[in-house]
Order: structure tokens, then C-alpha cells, then sequence
């Protein structure tokens, strides 16, 4: 089946510090892999996707690879900042059933100044 | 700009009230959904739409129904209201020719006493 195993938080860094998510998946064929964010008080936006292999997304400083041998989208940010605050989801979906999500259960950042 | 628009950001009910989370989206999309948010659970989708009229039954459909008179409009309905329905509800959509990308909605928090 498909699942999305994501680390457990919350992960809290001082500002200006190295961000990594991680982030594996389970899944038959080639989905594609999302990260969304979500601010406090708000609904999902969709902060980068890779469609295949070795793709690797990027977006507001944030990176992820899509790492076929290892089943893992982790997501990174070389410097964060405190308006990063946020939950940060992973998510695929298999090009045959577009309609499917499978999401992970989130990961809570806090960046203090 | 794409928007998805929840009508309702908070909402208190009593047990056995009906319900009404109404959402409405301006991008001509085809597809919507209906996600309920909890900690630790991440999304779990409860109802899809795939066209006007149509409807699938998510991973957690008990207790909820949705009706889908109009293109832009996706409701969703408890028919009588439970405290374990308590939950931030989600609402999305998708264009049918997309890479698989949802957009969101802010939220509905419900709270069920």
C-alpha cells in the first residue's frame, strides 16, 4: 500500500540554524512527493513537489530531493527563520489516482529568535 | 490569485445539531474534498467530489454526507453532530489536468459540546 512516515515533533531550532524534516514513504510505481506548510491559523499551501526521481523541489530557501533508492522526500533549509514557524506536512500521490493523498502526520517547527 | 473560501472559521454546536461546513472555490476545478485535521492524525479524508453530483466516500465517512449542487460549491453535513466530531475541517480542490497540487482552505474549527 501507500503511507508516509514523517519524523515526530516538534523540532524547535534557534534562527539562522540548519532545518532538516525527515521524510520516508511507502509506495508501489512512481508518485509524486509534496511538501506542504501550514501557518498558524491557516489552512495548507503547498511549499514544493517533485514528480520523479531525483527531482528535487525548491522553494523560500526550502529543498527536497526525491530519492527513489531510499524512499525519502527530507526537506531542508540551509537558515531559519522565526516566520517558519509552522507544520510542515509530506504527502504523495500516485500519478494513476491524482484524487488519493496519502499525508503524513506532520511535524511541528518552532524557531526562536 | 486561486482562492478556496470556507465560510465558517469557527463554529460551536451541541451534540445532535445538524451541522452545515460550506466551501466554495474559484478556480473552475473539478475535483474538491472534505479532510478532517487532528494531532498526531494529519489529514484523513472523509468525502471527495470528482464533478457536480458526484461523490466518493473517503477513508472516514461515517457520520458525515456532502452535497455538490454546483461546480464551485462543496458542502459538507453532519447529520447530527457528536463531541467526537470535535475536529479542524479541511477543505480542497484540484483541477483535473494538474500534477496532483490541492489547494486549500482555512479551516473550520468545530467544536462539538
Amino acid at each position: 500500500g501507500n503511507s508516509v512516515t514523517q519524523m515526530e515533533g516538534p523540532v524547535t531550532l534557534s534562527e539562522e540554524a540548519f532545518l532538516t524534516i525527515n521524510c520516508t514513504y511507502t509506495a508501489t510505481g512512481y508518485p509524486s512527493l509534496f511538501w506542504y506548510v501550514q501557518y498558524p491559523g491557516e489552512g495548507l499551501q503547498l511549499l514544493l513537489k517533485a514528480t520523479k526521481a531525483d527531482d528535487k523541489g525548491s522553494n523560500k530557501g526550502f529543498e527536497a530531493t526525491y530519492r527513489k533508492e531510499t524512499t525519502s522526500f527530507h526537506l531542508e533549509k540551509g537558515s531559519v527563520q522565526v516566520s517558519d514557524s509552522a507544520v510542515y506536512f509530506c504527502a504523495l500521490t500516485q500519478t494513476y489516482n491524482f484524487n488519493k493523498f496519502y499525508f503524513g502526520s506532520g511535524t511541528k517547527l518552532n524557531v526562536k529568535p | 490569485d486561486v482562492k478556496v473560501t470556507q465560510s465558517s472559521r469557527y463554529l460551536v454546536k451541541r451534540t445532535g445539531e445538524k451541522v452545515f461546513l460550506e466551501c466554495v472555490q474559484d478556480m473552475d476545478h473539478e475535483n474538491m474534498f472534505w479532510y478532517r485535521q487532528d494531532p498526531g492524525l494529519g489529514l484523513r479524508l472523509i468525502y471527495f467530489s470528482y464533478d457536480v453530483k458526484m461523490k466518493e466516500k473517503g477513508d472516514i465517512p461515517e457520520g458525515y454526507s456532502v452535497s455538490r449542487e454546483k461546480k464551485e460549491r462543496f458542502s459538507l453535513i453532519l447529520e447530527s453532530a457528536s463531541t467526537n466530531q470535535t475536529s479542524m475541517y479541511l477543505c480542497a480542490s484540484r483541477g483535473q489536468g494538474s500534477t496532483g497540487e490541492l489547494f486549500f482552505g482555512e479551516g473550520s474549527r468545530l467544536t462539538v459540546l
